[in-house]
């Protein structure tokens, strides 16, 4: 099964500063990679997602990640942070062979100060 | 815009009820999913469905079974609830193409006294 490490449960930024949140996952063969955000008592909600198209990935809300085969990571970055940032973010990977089937990594809290 | 919907915000029960968690999504989508999500944890898929009546283990199978009789329709069923299964339970359905995006409900915070 594959497997992702988010380094870092919390992370905390002054506003305006950069985000730098970082995946890595296990697998040799680079598979589709995801970041989604959760926002406090909300689901899940996708930032972006890498399909090979693409080495860096822009998503939503000024985030991007770069693709890294030779790193196996696929870290979030974000030039200036903002108050509405504060959230949980969350690393998926998908399985090798059934490509619908996600796994997640244990999460980053996400704090901004003013 | 997808919606998926969970029957409760908050579900309190005690130890060996019968639990039913129920998702349905609005969109039309082949494939659903049930994750516990857990502090440090991340999320962990337990259950998902690619079609009407088919579903398939995820990684914690354990203690719980799901049914989905049409296709909008995803329940999630603690057969014997237990304190261990204390946790937030997310639902979340996608298209059926490859990675397509999971789109989530916002969650069922299950409390087992």
């Amino acid at each position: 099964a594959q497997s992702v490490t988010q380094l870092g449960s919390h992370v905390s930024v002054s506003e305006g500063a950069l985000v730098l949140l970082r995946c890595n996952y296990s697998s040799s063969v680079p598979p589709y990679l995801f970041w989604y955000v959760q926002y406090p008592n909300q689901g899940l909600q996708l930032l972006l997602k890498y399909t090979s198209a693409a080495t860096l990935v822009k998503g939503i809300n000024g985030f991007e990640a770069e693709f890294k085969k030779s790193e196996t990571s696929f870290h979030l970055t974000k030039p200036s942070a903002h108050m509405s940032d504060a959230a949980e973010y969350f690393c998926a990977v998908s399985d090798l062979y059934n490509f619908n089937k996600f796994y997640f990594g244990s999460g980053t809290k996400l704090n901004v100060k003013p | 815009d997808v919606k998926v919907t969970q029957s409760s915000r908050y579900l309190v029960k005690r130890t060996g009820e019968k639990v039913f968690l129920e998702c349905v999504q609005d969109m039309d989508h082949e494939n659903m999913f049930w994750y516990r999500q857990d502090p440090g944890l991340g999320l962990r898929l337990i259950y998902f469905s690619y079609d009407v009546k088919m579903k398939e283990k995820g990684d914690i199978p354990e203690g719980y079974s799901v049914s989905r009789e049409k296709k909008e329709r995803f329940s999630l069923i603690l057969e014997s609830a237990s304190t261990n299964q204390t946790s937030m339970y997310l639902c979340a359905s996608s298209l059926g193409g490859e990675a397509d995006t999971q789109y989530f409900g916002p969650g069922t915070r299950l409390t087992v006294l």
